[in-house]
């Protein structure tokens, strides 16, 4: 099983519709993100946690909004969907403790939303 | 702010060429972190290596090395010997130690075309 899993890995919604991608993870890691990619843009930061209480905003946060229901788990929310929102999105985590050898983010798998 | 360029968008060469992917960096920290992801047409973010801000030797991985130059803002990537599945979208990236969030600046990627 992958370390990082968000569901859906696609989904097609209408506009106006809200929508839920939900993120996992089994590494423990107390930093969750969620990233966005546009073709020809890379991936630009939407949210971030460092732990159930923490959430903070990253450069594109509007018209989205998250939820760490568990050190495990971060959803990602669009209230009213936008076909300007069709874009891959992904679940990072990293681990912030003392000691910790390793920054890298590790990503999930990646959820292709298409906003008609 | 911190900011990532990598001026190649597409990079197309044939089967064991060398090729070299750029990346440039601004950041006003003087800690900070340097990350190389590669995204296979699969989609999924692979990472390749992460290199700290004080620790400047370059390294190779079979046939994979990195160059890190400070003095000129500089991480590049080089593939010898390219194959085929080399084929994929690199994207380099960057993370600053005093903001603590360590959330990762992307680039907006390098696609490369390996021919057979």
């Amino acid at each position: 099983d992958a370390d990082v899993t968000q569901t859906p890995r696609n989904r097609i919604t209408k506009t106006g519709k809200r929508i839920m991608l939900e993120c996992s993870q089994t590494k423990g890691h107390d930093r969750m993100y969620w990233y966005r990619q546009d073709p020809g843009l890379g991936l630009r930061l939407i949210y971030y946690s460092f732990d159930v209480k923490d959430i903070n905003k990253g450069e594109i946060s509007d018209g989205y909004s998250v939820s760490r229901q568990a050190q495990a788990k971060f959803s990602l929310s669009l209230e009213s969907a936008i076909p300007n929102q069709t874009a891959l999105y992904f679940c990072a985590t990293s681990d912030s403790s003392r000691g910790a050898r390793n920054t890298e983010a590790f990503f999930g798998q990646g959820t292709r939303l298409t906003v008609v | 702010a911190q900011k990532v360029t990598q001026a190649q968008t597409e990079i197309s060469v044939v089967e064991k060429e060398d090729v070299t992917l750029d990346c440039v960096y601004e950041t006003r920290d003087t800690t900070y972190y340097l990350f190389w992801y590669k995204q296979p047409p699969s989609g999924e973010l692979v990472f390749l290596i992460r290199r700290n801000s004080f620790d400047e030797q370059n390294e190779i991985s079979g046939r994979y090395s990195w160059n890190f130059q400070k003095s000129t803002s500089s991480f590049n990537f080089t593939i010898t010997a390219s194959q085929v599945v080399d084929s994929a979208v690199y994207f380099c990236a960057l993370s600053e130690a005093s903001t603590g969030r360590r959330a990762l600046t992307f680039g907006s990627g390098t696609r490369l075309q390996v021919q057979p």
